[in-house]
């Protein structure tokens, strides 16, 4: 089966550095990606992992370990607008490639001053 | 570059019609466009992935007759929600996966069109 799991909610401060993770279980793992999706508006692409190990962009990095099957987001210099929710969504290698992207229920980010 | 757009934003309805949603790509050609639908505080669930010039590929317990999806040109996907009851209401998106030769691993997700049925 697929599952994809990670927490409900976090709060951290401004300026501070948050770690959000996500485990998963699939049949057919083709690549790991991190979304950032702000109430009312769709998923915009953070990050996409494919091979184990550290990927940086920015503010913003995202480790993956296939073995592990865990990945971790990591935002540093918090900015209040990184308020949202956070997505990781697995890639699975389905019947005819379509390469679907299966969903976690999302990680809220809540920052305050 | 790879801009998905989605029409309409939002749309009310009243119980027992039919909507239409679009969901283009403006910059790119998209041979695969994926449908989610996401109920509040809820993640995206995939409700079908769409080939152009073929069927759709609807996922276990998404009614294909209720859920019209055409997939008509490779910049065009269209979304038809037919008989719409209010346990329809939901944010549904679209995404669209670039042709071969771009970043093919990447979905790009239109804005979203918010469907209430009163």
């Amino acid at each position: 089966g697929q599952n994809i799991d990670q927490p409900t909610e976090m709060t951290a401060t401004e300026g501070a550095i948050v770690q959000i993770n996500c485990t998963y279980q699939t049949s057919g793992f083709n690549g790991l990606f991190w979304y950032q999706q702000h109430a009312g508006e769709a998923p915009t692409f953070l990050s996409y992992n494919v091979l184990d190990g550290l990927e940086e962009k920015g503010r913003f990095s995202s480790f993956l370990s296939r073995s592990k099957g865990y990945s971790y987001l990591l935002l540093k210099e918090l900015q209040m607008k990184d308020s949202a929710s956070y997505l990781c969504a697995v890639r699975d290698r389905r019947d005819g490639g379509y390469n679907k992207l299966i969903f976690g229920a999302g990680t809220r980010l809540a920052v305050h001053p | 570059g790879a801009v998905v757009s989605q029409h309409p934003s939002w749309v009310i309805c009243k119980s027992g019609t039919s909507v239409k949603i679009e969901c283009r790509s403006l910059d790119f050609q998209a041979t695969t466009m994926f449908w989610y639908r996401q109920f509040p505080k809820q993640s995206l669930m995939l409700m079908a992935t769409s080939n152009e010039g073929s069927k759709a590929t609807y996922e276990q317990g998404v009614e294909k007759d209720k859920f019209l999806i055409n997939h008509a040109s490779l910049t065009l996907s269209t979304l038809t929600v037919t008989s719409a009851h209010p346990e329809d209401s939901s944010f549904y998106i679209c995404s669209a996966r670039d042709t071969p030769g771009g970043r093919a691993y990447e979905q790009y997700f239109g804005p979203g069109t918010r469907l209430t049925v009163t």
